[in-house]
């Protein structure tokens, strides 16, 4: 069946430092790729996403390229701030669409030190 | 701009005890979705409704069971509690019945302890 096989963590960075969680995914034809974060006490937002390969998803200085010569789909920021620290998701939507939602990875907890 | 809005937030219940958790959605979206999240597992699929009047088992399914009320609710119901079902609750909706590249929405959880 379909995967997503992230690095777990903690991530621990100071602030300013560059960024790269790796994402890749095991799964049949091109799924949809997701990045979705998770702040302290709350519930996932969406970060970015990408819908077919070399695609490039961004948002808030996030970025991530679905590459499927290496299914992988990296998260990317070129300057962390305190407030990026949260819980990083990557997810896929099988091609074809799935009714059954959302496949994730375990999640990568990051931590942004002043 | 409620989006997707479950209760209760936080809820302690006793092993053996039952509750409900109440999720409506204000998007229109015809899926809905249950997932529980767990330290190191991530999030974790337990029903999934496609559509109004149907519903459908995900990964985890087993001690729960859901309502699709009507297009707006989706219940999830555990009848005899267990420590084990000690979890974060997290409902979701999307637009489409075929979410291929469409965005999923997460209400804000809901943290359940099982004593």
């Amino acid at each position: 069946g379909d995967s997503v096989t992230q690095m777990e963590g903690p991530v621990t960075l100071s602030e300013e430092a560059f960024l790269t969680i790796n994402c890749t995914y095991t799964a049949t034809g091109y799924p949809s790729l997701f990045w979705y974060v998770q702040y302290p006490g709350e519930g996932l937002q969406l970060l970015l996403k990408a819908t077919k390969a070399d695609d490039k998803g961004s948002n808030k200085g996030f970025e991530a390229t679905y590459r499927k010569e290496t299914t992988s789909f990296h998260l990317e920021k070129g300057s962390v701030q305190v407030s990026d620290s949260a819980v990083y998701f990557c997810a896929l939507v099988p091609s074809g669409g799935g009714a059954d939602g959302l496949t994730f990875g375990k999640g990568t907890h990051l931590i942004i030190q002043p | 701009n409620a989006g997707v809005t479950q209760t209760p937030k936080f809820q302690v219940l006793k092993t053996g005890q039952s509750m409900t958790l109440q999720c409506a959605q204000d998007m229109n979206h015809n899926s809905m979705y249950w997932y529980r999240q767990d330290p190191g597992m991530g999030l974790r699929l337990i029903y999934y409704s496609a559509s109004e009047g149907t519903t459908d088992k995900g990964e985890v399914p087993n001690g729960y069971n859901v309502s699709r009320l009507n297009k707006r609710e989706f219940s999830l119901r555990l009848e005899s509690a267990a420590p084990s079902q000690t979890s974060v609750y997290f409902c979701a909706s999307s637009i489409a019945r075929d979410n291929s590249g469409n965005t999923i929405y997460f209400g804000e959880g809901s943290w359940l302890t099982v004593v």
